[in-house]
């Protein structure tokens, strides 16, 4: 079965940076485009990034672009995001996400997801 | 960007009632519309995708329909497990991929 598992939160000061990890297994990953949701405590639901499943094409939220880095490595089936100059407002359950379909693009739409790695960003 | 405002906010109802959650979309997003539902400490669950086809292992309890810009999600009769938080999804212009604020049904 399709298992999804993000590490690498925690609590962070206000500047720094941290790398989340996303381990796939259960399918094809390179078949897949990945995403990052996240969602800050008591909130709602925000897209964070998307790469294609042959990492060449990614794309950002408006909040984030400059900030975070999306990539995967397809020979350890994980995808990884990169948080750089973190902000309060950058606290939040971070989920990873495969797409409903596979090949290129996707559909974008989030048929599997982790159980989401808490960041914390406070002095 | 596209702008979902999902209706209402809470929903209170009984167990086996029908629940009628509501989502509007700024601009057309011709069929491209997907919910999801979100209980306390667990990631979302992809229920409807396309409107109306429902993802692999949904029950036919869950319906979609809709298009354009406005957009419902039908549960015809709620049972137990189904009080939750919903949340719609576009992609239709994208980046950025944009959710609704979600709708909490919640037991009366």
């Amino acid at each position: 079965q399709v298992q999804l598992v993000e590490s690498g939160g925690g609590v962070v000061q206000p500047g720094r940076s941290l790398r989340l990890s996303c381990a796939a297994s259960g399918f094809t990953f390179i078949t897949y485009s990945m995403h990052w949701v996240r969602q800050p405590p008591g909130k709602g639901l925000e897209w964070v990034a998307m790469i294609s499943s042959n990492g060449n094409n990614k794309y950002y939220a408006d909040s984030v672009q400059g900030r975070f880095t999306i990539s995967r490595d397809n020979s350890k089936n994980t995808l990884y995001l990169q948080m750089n100059s973190l902000r309060a407002e950058d606290t939040a359950v971070y989920y990873c996400a495969r797409d409903l379909e596979s090949g290129g693009y996707g559909a974008e739409y989030f048929q599997h997801w982790g159980q989401g790695t808490l960041v914390t960003v406070s002095s | 960007e596209i702008v979902l405002t999902q209706s209402p906010a809470t929903l209170s109802l009984s167990p086996g009632e029908r629940a009628t959650l509501s989502c509007r979309a700024s601009q057309s997003v011709s069929s491209f519309l997907a919910w999801y539902q979100q209980k306390p400490g667990q990631p979302p669950r992809l229920l409807i995708y396309d409107s109306a086809t429902r993802a692999t292992g949904i029950p036919a309890r869950f319906s979609g329909s809709g298009s354009g810009t406005d957009f419902t999600l039908t549960i015809s009769s709620l049972e137990s497990e189904d009080f939750a938080v919903y949340y719609c999804q576009q992609r239709s212009d994208w980046p950025p991929l944009t959710f609704g604020g979600g709708t909490k049904v919640e037991i009366k």
